[in-house]
Order: C-alpha cells, then structure tokens, then sequence
C-alpha cells in the first residue's frame, strides 16, 4: 500500500521565520495531497491541498508544492505567528479508492514569540 | 458547513465489552471514513465506506467492524475490546476534500 513519510517530526522556529515541512509518498498513482492542521483536542482541519495536475498552490501565507517524478510534496508557512503551532499532518489519496488517505505520521510545530 | 458529529468525546470500556463508535455526517457525502491516530504513528485508516452497506478494509481493520445502513452514519464496532484499543478515533467524510470530526478518546482498562 501507500507509504507516506513526513519530516520533520518536530519543528521550532521564532515568530515571523518562515517553516517547512516535507513528505514523500510511494504510489504513483496518487494525485490527492492534502495537509491538515490538529489543535490539542480537535480533529484534523485541512489547511490546504493540491491535486497531482498542478505543481504549486498558495493561499496567503501557505504555500503547498508537488513534484511528481519525485514524489515528493511540500508545505511552506511563511510569517508565522504563534497560533500557527500544531501538529500539521500531510497525506496522499487517489480518488479511485474513494479517497482513502495515507497519512505522515505528523510534524509538532512550535512557533516561539 | 459540514457538520461529522461523533457519538461520544471520551469513552471508558472494559476488556472483552462489545463497544460502538457512531458518526453522522449532514451533507449526504458518499465517503465516509473511520482512522485512529496514536502518538509517533499518526492517522491510520480501519473501513471506510463509499456508499450505503458497502465498506472496504482500509490497512488496520484486525479486531473491528462497520455498519453503514444509512447513508449519514457510519458506525465502528469493536467486537471485543482490547487494551491495545485504546486510542483516538476519528470519523471522516469526503467530498472534494475530507471533513474530520472532532474524535473519540477511548479508553480500554
């Protein structure tokens, strides 16, 4: 099956630096990478996503971009604030199992004033 | 908004007792979806369900089964619960994007 892995597992950085978190996968037949947010006692909220026909996708501060040949995938916080500090989760899916997603196992990120 | 509500937010069993995990959806989404997520190892897919009494193994469905009658609630059973049970369970749908509900910690003593 799908394996998806994330790095980094923990990630530190001071307000207003920017952070990056990396995933690869191993299905080449995925074309569904989505990134979600946990804040301590709540379900994952997707924050972004991007389907395999493009390569880069922003939304204000956060940015996602794919490289398909080498299947890897990537989020890009810039500016961050201290309420960015979660657990962001990146997965991948293809729509022809119904989206079933395989997740990374999870960043912590912490963003220090 | 879409709205995955989840039977209940902490749950306490005991060894060997038969436990239901319920979700309901209000957007009559197709998908739908039950994961657990415990620490180191993220969310791993149990079932998911791509429509009315028709489910799918996802990769660790040992020791658990589905129900889906209805087309908004789709239910994870624990046949006989065990201590290695105990974790978060999350419910999901999907429909252009997955919508997560807010999870159930259970508890297995």
């Amino acid at each position: 099956g799908e394996n998806v892995e994330q790095h980094p597992s923990t990630l530190s950085v001071q307000e207003g630096d920017s952070a990056v978190i990396k995933c690869t996968y191993s299905d080449s037949a995925s074309n569904y990478f989505p990134w979600y947010k946990q804040e301590l006692g709540k379900g994952p909220q997707l924050i972004i996503d991007i389907r395999s026909n493009v390569g880069e996708k922003k939304d204000q501060r956060i940015a996602v971009t794919l490289n398909k040949t080498a299947k890897h995938f990537s989020l890009h916080i810039t500016e961050t604030q201290p309420e960015d500090s979660a657990v962001y989760f990146c997965a991948a899916g293809r729509d022809h199992s119904g989206y079933a997603l395989n997740f990374g196992k999870g960043t912590s990120l912490l963003v220090t004033p | 908004d879409v709205k995955v509500t989840q039977s209940s937010r902490y749950l306490v069993k005991r060894t060997g007792e038969k436990v239901f995990l319920e979700c309901v959806q209000d957007m009559d989404h197709e998908n739908m979806f039950w994961y657990r997520q415990d620490p180191g190892l993220g969310l791993r897919l149990i079932y998911f369900s791509y429509d009315v009494k028709m489910k799918e193994k996802g990769d660790i469905p040992e020791g658990y089964s589905v129900s889906r009658e209805k087309k908004e609630r789709f239910s994870l059973i624990l046949e006989s619960a065990s201590t290695n049970q105990t974790s978060m369970y999350l419910c999901a749908t999907f429909n252009y994007e997955q919508y997560f509900g807010p999870g159930t910690r259970l508890t297995v003593t």
